[in-house]
């Protein structure tokens, strides 16, 4: 299976800051990455594909880069709707793994 | 509208049989991959396998090979998940989920409302 990880296993900003989150695969994965959030009591809810190309109806300040082994997210003004856990998953190979997540808070 | 719709919440003892299901609607679910997903309390999500309905053709993650059993019934759009005998480490929440590609990305794109299962004596 390939591993995934995040870094940093959680964070905190303020409204209005830009964050950044990173994944990494242990091996290569081109740019089959895609990124969920999740709110508490909710399921996962898609973000992001194919590493930078965001899904329909989210919203514009998050954005994805990487290819190969070292993917980022990057919300680029973060809104109280935005504290979350963010999850990265690679979609190159079956069983298709998910990152241990990345938790953004208050602070 | 993509709907999936999970069975509620379910309290076992070990040892005991436990089916889950997954029903869907407003997409063609005989020609969708369908995947389910544990999440353990404060961990991230894992994939446990995948189905294909129109011909039940399924893909168990190496982990969870012979734990569980994922089926599906296409007379009611629904997927199942079931266990022969529940261990305390099977609690969790358990996804179902719907893969859908997207050019040549695979995501899972729609989710259930996630099915809490406890396992305790």
């Amino acid at each position: 299976d390939i591993q995934m990880t995040q870094s940093p296993s959680s964070l905190s900003a303020s409204v209005g800051d830009r964050v950044t989150v990173t994944c990494r695969s242990s091996q290569s994965i081109a740019n089959f990455l895609n990124w969920y959030h999740q709110k508490p009591g909710e399921a996962p809810k898609l973000l992001i594909y194919g590493a930078s190309t965001l899904q329909s109806g989210a919203p514009s300040r998050f954005s994805g880069s990487g290819s190969g082994t070292e993917f980022s997210l990057t919300i680029s003004s973060l809104q109280p709707e935005d504290f979350a856990t963010y999850y990265c998953q690679q979609s190159y190979s079956n069983p298709f793994t998910f990152g241990p997540g990345t938790k953004v808070d208050i602070k | 509208e993509v709907r999936l719709k999970q069975s509620g919440a379910e309290v076992k003892k070990p040892g005991e049989s436990l089916q889950i299901s997954c029903q869907t609607s407003g997409y063609n679910f005989n020609n969708n991959w369908l995947a389910w997903v544990r999440q353990l309390p404060g961990k991230g999500p894992e994939w446990m396998g995948i189905i294909y309905p129109d011909d039940s053709d399924t893909r168990y993650s190496p982990s969870f090979q012979g734990q569980v059993t994922i089926s599906a019934d296409k007379s009611v759009s629904t997927a199942y998940l079931r266990w022969s005998s529940l261990k305390v480490s099977d609690t969790a929440m358990y996804y179902c989920a719907r893969r859908h590609t997207i050019v040549t990305w695979e995501v899972l794109d729609s989710w259930g409302q996630g099915t809490l299962v406890t396992v305790s004596s």
